[in-house]
């Protein structure tokens, strides 16, 4: 059975810091790993979809990596902006189930 | 616009009612899923269905029956509601076999009282 771990569990940080933020998965046969954005009392919104024969995505100030081998997922965050406060999320879909798990999430405030 | 659209937003209710939400997606996917956060904001699967298969998460009490017409909707069945289920409920969808990403509605808030 996967199990999606999120470390760390909350972060604040000041304006104009770069971000990592750590994603762990028991069960390497993954088919994806996705990373979420949620923001207080709404939906997911799709950040970045690393595919299992990929090692990387990027979009604007976002990256993330994936590294099967060792069941690790990290979301770089350059240059952190006050709108980036929200929690992020991670899901990994495993072989044969085609049902993602999540963690339980990095809630993140970037103050001013 | 191209998205998975849920109703209501809101919906508080009494204990011991039956209960529908309503998920349509207009992406092309043929799997869509219902989602449950509690309030800890941990999201926890409920049901995965495509026209082949319904996958359900054996913890989900048999109150909480999935409906679909047809692939664009799935619809969340919920009879003699609990406090317990107070949470926010998601719909999600995808392209079957994997690999392909999802996407998600933008949750409705179930509230027992």
């Amino acid at each position: 059975k996967q199990e999606v771990t999120q470390i760390p569990a909350a972060l604040s940080v000041p304006e104009g810091e770069n971000l990592v933020l750590n994603c762990s998965f028991t069960d390497s046969a993954i088919y994806n790993l996705q990373w979420f954005r949620q923001d207080p009392g709404k939906g997911l919104t799709s950040l970045l979809l690393i595919q299992s024969s990929q090692r990387e995505q990027t979009s604007g100030r976002l990256n993330a990596s994936l590294d099967k081998s060792s069941g690790r997922s990290t979301l770089y965050i350059a240059a952190s902006q006050p709108g980036d406060s929200a929690t992020y999320l991670c899901a990994a879909e495993s072989g044969g189930s085609y049902i993602p798990t999540f963690g339980r999430g990095t809630s993140l405030i970037v103050h001013p | 616009d191209t998205a998975v659209s849920q109703t209501p937003k809101y919906l508080v209710t009494q204990m011991g009612n039956d209960k529908s939400i309503k998920c349509e997606q207009n992406l092309g996917h043929d799997t869509m899923y219902w989602y449950k956060q509690d309030s800890k904001k941990f999201l926890k699967i409920m049901f995965s269905y495509n026209n082949k298969e319904l996958i359900i998460n054996e913890t989900v009490p048999n109150r909480f029956s999935p409906k679909s017409p047809d692939k664009a909707h799935l619809n969340l069945h919920i009879n003699s509601l609990e406090l317990g289920d107070s949470a926010v409920y998601f719909c999600a969808s995808s392209e079957t076999g994997g690999g392909y990403g999802y996407t998600f509605g933008s949750g409705t808030r179930l509230t027992v009282v």
